[in-house]
């Protein structure tokens, strides 16, 4: 089972102030999401990327796929109550030859999970 | 987007006991369904993938004969939980494959909180 690391796992900020959570493996993944999940409910997609290097920005949020595809950041400008939650971020496993009877079946790996907690 | 939903929400049992929970696709058909288990204050643990019409595919560590999974349609998998007991207690939850993304996503259920007594 690959290690997905996400850091830091817990962290707790005021509103307004900026943050950054990593997302880090050894191996290399054809695409990668970011989920937020709140107590008590399932996790919800927020991003998806799938080109090395690749940014992409939803309102105060930007996420960036390494370079190497093995690598991910998750950037929050002006941190506000409604952002607190469980941040995940997923992989999924790339496969050198992808056949049409498992294409779309690949497991996803998910990270440690990073608690963020915003302070109003 | 997709919409999954799971029932029941919550469920509270007595040991030795079975427990059903269902995962619905609402508005798409998903040919895989995943269950995951999740304990408090830890990421997702996939258990087992649930293909449409064949035998669902087991993590390694998960009991197939205490966690019966049936995908008996393209809308709704089931997973029960045989003969509970109070370490099974767990937030479960399921996600459906929609296929009709670009990227495949895994939109997931809201969950179904266990608890064993």
């Amino acid at each position: 089972t690959q290690l997905l690391e996400q850091s830091p796992q817990f962290l707790s900020i005021q509103e307004g102030e900026n943050l950054t959570v990593y997302c880090n493996s050894s191996s290399v993944f054809s695409s990668l999401q970011w989920y937020r999940q709140e107590p008590g409910e399932g996790p919800v997609l927020l991003v998806t990327v799938v080109t090395g290097g690749e940014v992409k920005k939803l309102k105060r949020l930007t996420f960036q796929f390494g370079d190497a595809r093995k690598d991910s950041s998750l950037h929050i400008t002006a941190a506000q109550p409604g952002d607190t939650g469980l941040y995940l971020c997923v992989f999924r496993e790339r496969k050198r030859v992808i056949l049409a009877s498992n294409f779309g079946n690949e497991k996803l790996t998910f990270g440690t999970g990073t608690r963020l907690t915003i302070i109003p | 987007g997709a919409v999954v939903s799971q029932h029941p929400s919550r469920v509270i049992c007595k040991s030795g006991t079975s427990v059903k929970i269902e995962c619905r696709s609402l508005d798409f058909q998903a040919t895989t369904m995943f269950w995951y288990r999740q304990f408090p204050k830890q990421s997702l643990m996939l258990m087992a993938t649930s293909n449409e019409g064949s035998k669902a595919t087991y993590e390694q560590g998960v009991e197939k004969d205490k966690f019966l999974i049936n995908h008996a349609s393209l809308t709704l998998s089931t997973l029960t939980v045989t003969s509970a007991h109070p370490e099974d207690s767990s937030f479960y939850i399921c996600s459906a494959r929609d296929r009709r993304g670009a990227y495949n996503e895994q939109f997931f259920g809201p969950g179904t909180r266990l608890t064993v007594l």
